[in-house]
């Protein structure tokens, strides 16, 4: 099975700043890959499917790059409501696995 | 409104079996895929299984295969997961989400879940 593993698994940042956050598979998988936002106690949210398209709603500041094997996440302008646990996702065949998370939190 | 509504979580003796199920509303539920995720407490986000829209094709985890049962009542728009043999590992809440049209298997939508204690 292909693994996900996700980099750094927790970052400290102020506000303004750019975060980029990676998301590596152990194999190819085009760019079959989703992101997703969890805030503490509240369910995942999707921010973005085919490796770079933004889901309706979700703020511009966001965006995602990638494909094949590397990817990441990047928040241009990191704000006090991003703090969050994200996770990236493979869909391209079965399992669709996660990527165990990056823990963002505000300095 | 989209909604998706999960019941029937509690706390099960491990060896023990439970029935999830997944009200939905808010769109054509036989339209589309939906699978079930969890999260144990304090840990990452893990993929359960999924079920085609007609409920023909169905995919687990390895880590429930042969133990989770999941299906679908298209005319109840409900899903379920009948989770068997249960261990503490699979103490979790348990999330219902759709995935979007065609072979798009990531998770567009999410209900809030439903908490399993696997524990004697």
């Amino acid at each position: 099975d292909i693994q996900m593993t996700q980099s750094p698994s927790s970052l400290s940042a102020s506000v303004g700043d750019r975060v980029t956050i990676t998301c590596r598979a152990s194999q190819g998988i085009s760019n079959y890959l989703a992101w997703y936002q969890q805030k503490p106690g509240k369910v995942p949210k999707l921010l973005i499917f085919a490796a770079s398209t933004l889901q309706s709603g979700v703020p511009s500041r966001f965006s995602g790059s990638g494909s094949g094997t590397d990817f990441t996440l990047t928040i241009s302008s990191l704000q006090p409501e991003d703090v969050a646990t994200y996770y990236c996702q493979k869909y391209n065949t079965a399992p669709w696995t996660f990527g165990q998370g990056t823990k963002v939190e505000m300095k | 409104e989209l909604q998706l509504v999960e019941s029937g979580g509690g706390l099960v003796q491990p060896g023990g079996s439970l029935r999830l199920s997944c009200a939905a509303s808010g769109f054509t539920f036989s339209n589309y895929a939906v699978s079930w995720v969890r999260q144990a407490p304090g840990k990452g986000v893990e993929w359960v299984s999924t079920i085609g829209g007609g409920g023909i094709s169905t995919y687990y985890a390895d880590s429930v295969k042969g133990r989770f049962t999941i299906s679908r009542d298209n005319s109840k728009n409900t899903l379920y997961l009948q989770m068997n043999s249960l261990t503490a590992e699979d103490t979790a809440v348990y999330y219902c989400a759709k995935c979007p049209r065609g072979y798009n298997w990531y998770f567009d939508y999410w209900g809030q879940g439903t908490l399993v204690t696997v524990s004697s």
